[in-house]
């Protein structure tokens, strides 16, 4: 089975410019998460959703972030504009809450690192 | 509110000997407790996952965890480091059914 799918792997901009990540989930999981992972404070929650609506946005450092998942399939995450101090690796997970063992497990994609000079 | 302190910000063993990596939790009721590991410029990978069936949780690897109410604490062991052993590792406790709490993460080091 195909996991998490992140989209692109790097992405080096210029501050001001618009960015924008792509996730696809893993088929069947209806939740998705967006997390932030910088040296200074670590791994954080930006935002997520159960079928395909958002939940809890609270994570979403400022109004120049937003989330969208327009089907089960796939969900973006755009910056605009860009700034230096949004560098850092951007994960997506998702999740299913009715398979056994694995019920409420997060699968992680293999990430964005995201640079902006 | 749900919290995890990793006691160790760095763990440093000599291959074919334990490793142990330290986690407290906080929480206001029956947590659910992971162990992920990330390799170098990879993504988190689940190791092992915690939900009360039984406190003594077998992961992939040949790592495992103990839960320890009594302690607050869910320690992660391996009997015998390996080199490919050598990664950061996050405990996380479940933070309401989704969201989850990281801790700041455990550098594993392993020598030769």
């Amino acid at each position: 089975d195909a996991g998490v799918i992140q989209s692109p792997r790097h992405e080096v901009t210029e501050m001001g410019q618009e960015v924008t990540l792509r996730c696809k989930p893993i088929s069947g999981h209806n939740s998705l998460f967006w997390y932030r992972q910088t040296m200074m404070r670590g791994l954080e929650l930006l935002i997520y959703f159960n079928n395909n609506v958002p939940i809890d946005d609270s994570g979403m450092p400022e109004d120049r972030f937003s989330a969208k998942m327009p089907n089960a399939s796939f969900s973006t995450l755009k910056i605009q504009p860009s700034e230096p101090r949004d560098s850092a690796v951007y994960f997506c997970a998702s999740s299913s809450p009715s398979i056994g063992a694995h019920r409420d497990t997060q699968y992680f994609g293999p990430g964005t690192r995201l640079t902006v000079l | 509110a749900q919290s995890v302190t990793q006691l160790d910000s760095h763990v440093s063993v000599s291959e074919g000997t334990p490793v142990l990596l330290r986690c407290n939790y906080s929480s206001s009721y029956s947590p659910s407790l992971f162990w992920y590991v990330q390799h170098p410029n990879k993504g988190l990978q689940l190791l092992l996952k915690y939900t009360s069936a039984a406190t003594l949780v077998k992961g992939i690897n040949g790592f495992e965890a103990e839960f320890k109410k009594s302690e607050t604490s869910f320690h992660l062991t391996k009997p015998s480091a390996h080199m490919s052993d050598a990664a950061e590792y996050f405990c996380v406790v479940s933070q309401g059914a989704q969201k989850l709490v990281f801790g700041q993460g455990t550098r594993l080091t392993i020598n030769p």
